[in-house]
């Protein structure tokens, strides 16, 4: 299986902040990922697919870059409402399409 | 709009089988580009992918879980089943079931955008 190596595992930001968020494969997995966020008790939320498409309806605060085994979530001009958990997953190739373990995120 | 709901028992057994239902709306399963997976979350962990049904009779899963799990799918009534057999305590999760759209030129893309609202199954 690949495995999707997430950090950090928290975060303390404040309003207004710019955080990123990394995702490292265990092998070269392109451009699939994708990344969600999820707030307790909730199902995850997508933001963004192909490492770097946002959803729509998605802020345009949420952006993402990489490729190969190097990703990161980039959050831009932090809201309270961003609080939340955040995880990426792959969907390269054959299942299971792994998750991070997760990046806590405070504001 | 895309709906999914999960249906099921809340508490099983150990060495039990679980069946979950997910009862769709909003789109087919025989197309040929849509999916519905299943995905566990257990208490403060990172989401699991189990499986996903699509048009083909192929189910998508890892080799870890594949000899425990089934899906099938009844496209007449827009609904997957989730068969997964000998539960242990390590089971104890909530179970979602996600619409899986696969875009790109190639569908290349597997994009979990639609999630049902999770249902909690213990196992004790």
């Amino acid at each position: 299986d690949i495995q999707m190596n997430q950090s950090p595992s928290s975060l303390s930001a404040s309003v207004g902040d710019r955080v990123t968020i990394s995702c490292r494969a265990s092998q070269g997995i392109e451009k699939s990922v994708a990344w969600f966020q999820q707030k307790a008790g909730k199902a995850p939320r997508l933001l963004l697919y192909a490492a770097s498409r946002l959803e729509t309806g998605v802020s345009s605060r949420f952006s993402g870059s990489g490729s190969g085994t190097d990703f990161t979530l980039f959050i831009s001009r932090l809201q309270p409402e961003d609080s939340a958990t955040y995880y990426c997953q792959h969907y390269y190739g054959h299942a299971p399409y792994t998750f991070g373990q997760g990046t806590k995120l405070d504001i | 709009q895309i709906t999914l709901k999960e249906s099921g028992p809340t508490l099983v057994k150990p060495s039990q089988t679980l069946t979950l239902t997910c009862t769709f709306s909003g789109f087919s399963l025989s197309s040929d580009d849509v999916g519905v997976a299943w995905i566990r979350q257990s208490p403060g962990k990172a989401p699991e992918w189990l499986a996903m049904a699509t048009w083909s009779d192929r189910m998508h899963s890892g080799p870890s879980l594949r000899s425990r799990l089934a899906v099938t799918k009844d496209t007449s009534k827009n609904q997957v089943v989730l068969t997964m057999t000998d539960m242990g305590p390590a089971d104890t999760a909530t179970y979602f079931c996600v619409h899986v759209d696969m875009r790109g030129d190639y569908r290349e893309h597997y994009v979990s955008d639609s999630w049902g609202q999770g249902t909690l199954v213990t196992v004790s």
